[in-house]
């Protein structure tokens, strides 16, 4: 079975700092794909980024970037230039590239802003 | 358009009574998913159906759980004899595809149900 580790339960950065969340996970498939969604206090489940186990480079959106290690099955998120938005729990995520479409969670990592 | 919407906001209920949430998906979107997230985990898969029929229910924790999609839009789960211990956040996604093949298909979040039961 596949398990994902967030394990830093709670984080914290100064506003416009750069913030690294870590997560590991453990498979034994060749073909899956690796989420990052945050969940603000309205619970609310936001996409932030998405990695292809196949590509090589790592994604990238705006301000949000990760550090897809597949041999060591790391994927840590990279948030530069943190804003007071950023602040919420966020939750790297696991599916197998086909047939079976559930998301794997991991237990989640607060992250807070600190003006 | 329209995100993924789920009523109510919040349920509570005593222990022992039955209860239905609803999840209404965004158009068009054929998967749609049932997770439970329990207070300071992440959510855990329950359900998961493609267009009206239950693809994976490996998720349900027993047979109090039940979850249907009659017409392969709104989907209802239901619980039966309700236990303080199914108090949680019940969590709907829906994705534009899903099935066998390959994708890389989103799954759009709803808001949620929180279910308390005393």
């Amino acid at each position: 079975a596949q398990t994902v580790t967030q394990s830093q339960p709670e984080m914290s950065v100064q506003e416009a700092e750069t913030v690294t969340l870590s997560c590991t996970y453990d498979t034994s498939e060749s073909d899956y794909y690796l989420f990052w969604y945050k969940q603000p206090p309205s619970r609310q489940m936001i996409l932030v980024i998405r990695q292809e186990a196949y590509k090589q480079q790592n994604a990238t959106e705006n301000r949000f970037s990760v550090n897809f290690q597949k041999a060591a099955k790391s994927f840590s998120l990279k948030i530069s230039d943190s804003q007071l938005g950023d602040a919420a729990m966020y939750f790297c995520a696991y599916r197998r590239g086909f047939g079976n479409e559930k998301l794997t969670f991991g237990t989640g990592t607060r992250l807070t802003i600190i003006p | 358009g329209a995100g993924v919407s789920q009523t109510p906001s919040n349920k509570v209920t005593e222990k022992g009574k039955y209860v239905e949430l609803r999840c209404d998906p965004i158009s068009g979107h054929t998967a749609l998913y049932w997770y439970r997230q329990s207070l300071g985990q992440g959510p855990e898969f329950l359900i998961y159906f493609q267009g009206t029929g239950a693809a994976d229910d490996s998720g349900l924790p027993n047979d109090r759980f039940f979850a249907v999609r009659p017409e392969g839009s709104v989907s209802t789960l239901k619980i039966q004899r309700t236990e303080r211990g199914d108090s949680a956040v019940y969590l709907c996604a829906s994705s534009p595809l899903g099935g066998a093949g390959k994708g890389t298909d989103t799954q759009y979040f709803g808001p949620g149900t929180r279910l308390t039961v005393l």
